[in-house]
């Protein structure tokens, strides 16, 4: 089954503590971008690659991390997490750019304590 | 800054009614106008989009409409169900270059 795969659905951290959150597609997708999702908000952009080795910065980076090593998987790296980074995070993948349209993985929700 | 504007942010419509949610966008470089719909505790899924060089496109029961000169589209949800009760993202780009989501209408629909 094409899709992509997020892991972990669910996780409660502490200020500070290094975590990742990681992305995989099946579908050979050169694009792969990180959303976070808050209410009020709607869905904004993270980080995006569109290919291996290459990462932009999207419309809120900060305070997050990404790399591209493998074009299947494309994790979310936050080094020092802090209250304001609690949200629903969003993986999604593309064929080559978002006009061929995004699978988006089933989501992340974080909660920084 | 805002490049799509959505509204409403939330719609409750009769079973049977017709739910429309509009978009209106600033850049005019867009060319790639596609919905999303999300269902609670899952990821957005592509519904339908469209591009401007045509004035309306249908599938099945939705609908988008778009009117270039005004920089709206708007989707139409048809004889709308229970089960379209979800919530609704717009979004438009140009190509290559990443897509920019709206804010986002909790569509309920009641019987």
């Amino acid at each position: 089954e094409a899709q992509v795969t997020q892991n972990p659905r669910y996780l409660i951290t502490v200020t500070g503590k290094k975590l990742t959150v990681t992305c995989s597609q099946n579908m050979n997708h050169e694009y792969m971008s990180w959303y976070r999702q808050d209410p009020g908000l709607g869905l904004r952009q993270i980080y995006y690659s569109m290919n291996v080795e290459v990462t932009d910065k999207g419309d809120v980076p900060e305070g997050y991390k990404v790399s591209r090593k493998e074009k299947r998987n494309f994790p979310l790296i936050l080094e020092s997490p802090s209250p304001n980074q609690t949200s629903l995070y969003f993986c999604a993948s593309a064929l080559r750019d978002p006009n061929y349209g995004y699978t988006f993985g089933s989501g992340t929700r974080l909660t920084v304590v | 800054q805002q490049q799509v504007k959505q509204s409403p942010q939330s719609l409750i419509v009769q079973k049977g009614g017709i739910s429309i949610i509009n978009c209106a966008y600033e850049n005019t470089a867009f060319d790639y106008f596609p919905w999303y719909q999300q269902f609670p505790g899952k990821g957005p899924a592509l519904l339908i989009a469209i591009r401007p060089d045509v004035s309306e496109k249908k599938e099945g029961r939705f609908t988008i409409s778009f009117n270039k000169s005004a920089k709206q589209f708007s989707l139409h949800i048809m004889d709308s169900q229970p089960g379209d009760s979800a919530t609704y993202f717009c979004a438009a780009s140009e190509r290559n270059t990443p897509l920019v989501f709206g804010k986002g209408t909790r569509l309920s629909v009641i019987a």
